[in-house]
């Protein structure tokens, strides 16, 4: 089965850019989506098909894919983006969808 | 407004039985696909199964294949997730979300609030 693998944890002073990988085996031919998960709430969709944002989600968030990995970038970061985020793609060989394993990201 | 309200969960002993249900609305229900991702306490997000829009199709994690079984009633607005031979690693709080589909998977758009299962004797 397909495998992503993402850093555990992310620390960034705010204002400043945090960068979070999803590394997965020829990843750049299939589509990454990027979701937001704080504490007792739903998780929310940030980017989808590799870089796009959904309405209402800031353009401080982007996302590339490329090769072997794929990130999402968190531009002049906040207190309030303080979450785990977690990359997910479609793996078409077996029709499941795969989740990363989720990085924790901390705003110094 | 898009709604998912996901209800049924609770405490079940090990080797129980449990059925979830997803509620929604604000959207064409029979239009999309629906799936059940689950976190299990201190872990990540781990995906359960899907319902294909028409409830012709379904697919099953490793995890759960062969004991949890999805179901939709297009009439209700509402899918199911049966939930049989429960183990303690079973463990999790169950979400329901909608894909949108166009050539390929578009990520989860909208994300029920969640429901506790609690496997412990």
């Amino acid at each position: 089965s397909y495998v992503l693998t993402q850093p555990p944890s992310v620390s960034v002073a705010p204002g400043q850019t945090a960068r979070i990988s999803c590394g997965g085996n020829n990843i750049g031919i299939k589509t990454v989506h990027w979701y937001q998960h704080k504490p007792g709430q739903a998780p929310v969709l940030v980017v989808h098909d590799d870089s796009d944002r959904p309405s209402g989600i800031p353009e401080r968030f982007s996302g590339s894919n490329s090769g072997n990995t794929a990130t999402l970038t968190i531009s002049r970061v906040e207190a309030g983006d303080e979450a785990d985020y977690y990359c997910q793609v479609w793996d078409s060989s077996s029709n499941h969808r795969v989740f990363g394993g989720g990085t924790k990201l901390t705003v110094l | 407004q898009v709604q998912l309200v996901e209800s049924g969960g609770g405490v079940v002993q090990p080797g129980g039985s449990l059925r979830l249900s997803c509620a929604a609305s604000g959207f064409t229900f029979s239009g999309y696909g629906i799936h059940w991702v689950r976190q299990a306490p201190g872990k990540g997000l781990e995906w359960v199964a899907f319902i294909q829009y028409d409830g012709t199709k379904e697919h099953y994690s490793d995890s759960v294949k062969g004991r949890f079984t999805i179901s939709r009633d297009n009439s209700k607005n509402t899918v199911y997730l049966q939930m049989n031979s429960l183990r303690t690693d079973d463990t999790a709080v169950f979400y329901c979300a909608r894909e949108p589909y166009n050539w390929t998977p578009l990520g989860f758009d909208y994300w029920g609030q969640g429901t506790l299962v609690t496997v412990s004797s």
